[in-house]
C-alpha cells in the first residue's frame, strides 16, 4: 500500500533556532500533501496544504512565515519551523493523498521540542 | 463547511467486550468520511473508509461502521476487542480534498 515516511520523529531544538521536518510519498506521487499539527490529547488541525511547485495553502491564523513549506518535487514536501518556541512544541504530522484513492496517507509523525 | 462530533472522549472496555464509537458530522454537501487510529507517538492509521454504495463498510483489524445519511452518522463497532486495540480513533470528513477530524476518542481495553 501507499507509504508516507516522516523524518525525523523526534527532535529537540533550543529556542530561536529553525528545524526542518521531511515528508517523502515512498511509492507514489503526491501532487499535494497537508500539513497537521496536534496538540497533546487533541485532535489533530490542519495547517497547510502543500503544493506542488507552487505556494503552500495555509489555514486561517497559521503564520507562514514561521511554518515554511517547500515542495520542490511530486515525492517530496518539508516544513521548516522558524526560530522556534517554547511554543511551537508539538506534534507535527504530514499525509498525502495517492493519485485514484479517496483515503489518506499519513507520515508517522515528528515530536518537536524546543527548549 | 463541514464539521465532526465524535459523541464519547473516553471509552473503556473490557477484553473481548464489544465496543461502539459514535460519530456524527454536518456537511452542507456529500462527503467521504473516514476513522482512523492512532497508538502512542504514531501517525494515523487508515481503518475504513465510506466514499458511496453500502451503507456498511468493513475495515481492517474486525472494524466496521456504519453510514447512516438521515442521521448523519458514521459510528465504529467491534463485536470483540482486544487489548491491542487500546488507542485513540478519529473520525474524520473528507471535502474539497480536505480532512477534518473530530476530537477523537481513547478507547481503554482492560484485561
Amino acid at each position: 500500500g501507499a507509504v508516507v515516511s516522516q523524518h525525523p520523529s523526534r527532535v529537540i531544538c533550543k529556542s530561536g533556532t529553525s528545524v526542518k521536518i521531511e515528508c517523502r510519498s515512498l511509492d507514489f506521487q503526491a501532487t499535494t500533501m497537508f500539513w497537521y499539527r496536534q496538540f497533546p490529547k487533541k485532535s489533530l488541525m490542519l495547517m497547510a496544504t502543500s503544493n506542488e511547485g507552487s505556494k503552500a495553502t495555509y489555514e486561517q491564523g497559521v503564520e507562514k512565515d514561521k511554518f515554511l513549506i517547500n515542495h520542490a518535487s511530486l515525492t517530496l514536501s518539508t516544513l521548516t519551523v522558524t526560530s522556534a518556541h517554547p511554543e511551537d512544541s508539538s506534534f507535527y504530522i504530514c499525509s498525502a493523498r495517492p493519485p485514484g484513492d479517496y483515503g489518506y496517507t499519513f507520515g508517522s509523525g515528528t515530536r518537536l521540542t524546543v527548549v | 463547511a463541514q464539521s465532526v462530533t465524535q459523541l464519547d472522549s473516553q471509552v473503556p472496555v473490557f477484553e473481548e467486550a464489544p465496543v461502539e464509537l459514535r460519530c456524527n458530522y454536518s456537511s452542507s454537501v456529500s462527503v467521504y468520511l473516514f476513522w482512523y487510529v492512532q497508538y502512542p507517538n504514531q501517525g494515523l492509521q487508515l481503518l475504513l473508509k465510506y466514499l458511496s454504495g453500502s451503507t456498511l463498510v468493513k475495515g481492517i483489524n474486525g472494524f466496521e461502521a456504519e453510514f447512516n445519511k438521515s442521521q448523519t452518522s458514521f459510528h465504529l463497532r467491534k463485536p470483540s476487542v482486544h487489548i491491542s486495540d487500546t488507542a485513540e480513533y478519529f473520525c474524520a470528513v473528507s471535502e474539497d480534498y480536505k480532512l477534518s477530524f473530530g476530537a477523537g476518542t481513547t478507547v481503554t481495553v482492560r484485561a
